[in-house]
């Protein structure tokens, strides 16, 4: 009930391509949903978060898709670069009783081939 | 701001030995997360608080597991005795206590045990 399930696991995209991973959950009382960059050596930091009042949320070259019928939600990158190489978690919450607890996915490693 | 600091930054130790791994969170927030990352199981969290109170110890994963927080600004996770599937990369996490708000990451600990 709690889990949130994410794919692909690791994901090899051109320079200037599209990087696209999902996410699905079942718990339908989730209400916030945040995806976290990590790159090597560091700890994850928030990248860009969405709440299920809206089906997209756009910053820069990155986009959070939601799909509240079908619980899924998926982290676009559009003219994906060498940069964004790192793990990337999806994750949720119920915001309004668990306060800033996430429940997070297993994790993405994206690698940006020049 | 300094962000969460986590020390040690790496822990090489041998099987039986106690281990302890020390967070300051960020001044002013009132939630604390300690989470584990390891390859085979992603990223868990093992415990967090609220104003210093441990709410969810359920990701514990034995009773050589324990952690404290006797001060908003001091939290341990202490491992007696370790053994070597407890090695991993420990991160502790810190955030206001409020409704969708961020977590932040501290560098994290690189735990080996021998």
């Amino acid at each position: 009930q709690q889990q949130v399930k994410q794919s692909p696991q690791s994901l090899i995209v051109q320079k200037g391509g599209i990087s696209i991973i999902n996410c699905a959950y079942e718990n339908t009382a989730f209400d916030y949903f945040p995806w976290y960059q990590q790159f090597p050596g560091k700890g994850p930091a928030l990248l860009i978060a969405i709440r299920p009042d809206v089906s997209e949320k756009k910053e820069g070259r990155f986009t959070i898709s939601f799909n509240k019928s079908a619980k899924q939600f998926s982290l676009h990158i559009m003219d994906s670069q060498p940069g964004d190489s790192a793990t990337y978690f999806c994750a949720a919450s119920v915001g309004e009783t668990s306060g800033s607890r996430l429940t997070f996915g297993e994790g993405t490693q994206l690698t940006v081939n020049p | 701001d300094a962000g969460v600091i986590q020390s040690p930054r790496h822990e090489v130790t041998e099987m039986g030995q106690e281990v302890t791994l020390r967070c300051k969170p960020i001044s002013g927030h009132n939630s604390l997360f300690w989470y584990r990352q390891t390859m085979m199981r992603g990223l868990e969290l093992l415990i967090y608080f609220n104003n210093n109170v441990p709410i969810d110890d359920s990701g514990m994963p034995e009773d050589r597991f324990s952690a404290k927080m006797p001060n908003a600004s001091f939290s341990t996770l202490k491992i007696q005795p370790s053994e070597p599937r407890d090695s991993a990369v420990y991160f502790c996490a810190s955030s206001r206590l409020a409704s969708y708000n961020e977590q932040f990451f501290g560098p994290g600990t690189r735990l080996t045990v021998l």
